[in-house]
């Protein structure tokens, strides 16, 4: 009974290439989110959609463009994939906004 | 700004010590504030919250701290048990759409 599931959890590409990132949630949370997680362990907010709509953009490069065909569900495609796209990333949902997110388990993606 | 940051990035304690894991947070209009718990290999596990109208909440053996006047947050764990030993971070909500700014994290290691 996963409650925020992200798939793959492990992506290996090459450099140019466009994959994409897969994330659902089964808690009625009506707010889903992309974080990314470098080498450093550092976690950043990419993206916040609620209810379907785009809240937050956090000046992420265009190459990155999520898609929430309904609220169980937030994907994220990434166009010409770069060495510096190399991270883990994370898939969260939370019930209002000022509340806590629970995280997926994360994809880490290798370009090489 | 983002400048929720830690003052240690690395913690060792012996088991059945008590813990304790500081953060500084820069926006005093953040409102919300929650540590999570990350283990190798997963994602980040919610632990304990607090809002800004409190300055302490208690858990099954952890406790957050707020001190708002100088913008401090600590969690403490007492009877630090092998099984706590992960990174932790600090995150502060500042009500912009769910979106959570971490602090550099704090990897906690136990030794038996």
């Amino acid at each position: 009974d996963t409650a925020v599931s992200q798939t793959p959890k492990y992506l290996v590409t090459q450099m140019g290439n466009d994959k994409s990132i897969k994330c659902e949630q089964n808690l009625g949370h009506d707010t889903m989110y992309w974080y990314k997680q470098d080498s450093k362990k550092f976690l950043k907010i990419m993206f916040s959609y609620n209810n379907k709509e785009l809240i937050i953009n956090e000046t992420v490069p265009n190459r990155f463009s999520p898609k929430s065909p309904d609220k169980a569900h937030l994907n994220l495609h990434i166009n010409s994939l770069e060495l510096g796209d190399s991270a883990v990333y994370f898939c969260a949902s939370s019930r209002p906004e000022n509340t806590e997110a629970f995280f997926g388990q994360g994809t880490r993606l290798t370009v090489v | 700004g983002e400048n929720v940051g830690l003052h240690l990035p690395t913690l060792s304690v012996q088991e059945g010590d008590n813990s304790i894991i500081n953060c500084a947070y820069s926006n005093s209009a953040s409102d919300y504030f929650i540590w999570y718990k990350q283990e190798s290999g997963k994602g980040p596990q919610f632990i304990i919250d607090i809002r800004s109208n409190m300055d302490k909440r208690q858990g099954q053996r952890v406790t957050v701290l707020l001190n708002k006047t100088v913008k401090h947050l600590s969690l403490q764990i007492a009877a630090t048990q092998p099984g706590d030993s992960a990174v932790y971070f600090c995150a502060e909500n500042e009500g912009q759409g769910g979106k959570l700014i971490f602090g550099q994290g704090t990897e906690l290691s136990v030794k038996p």
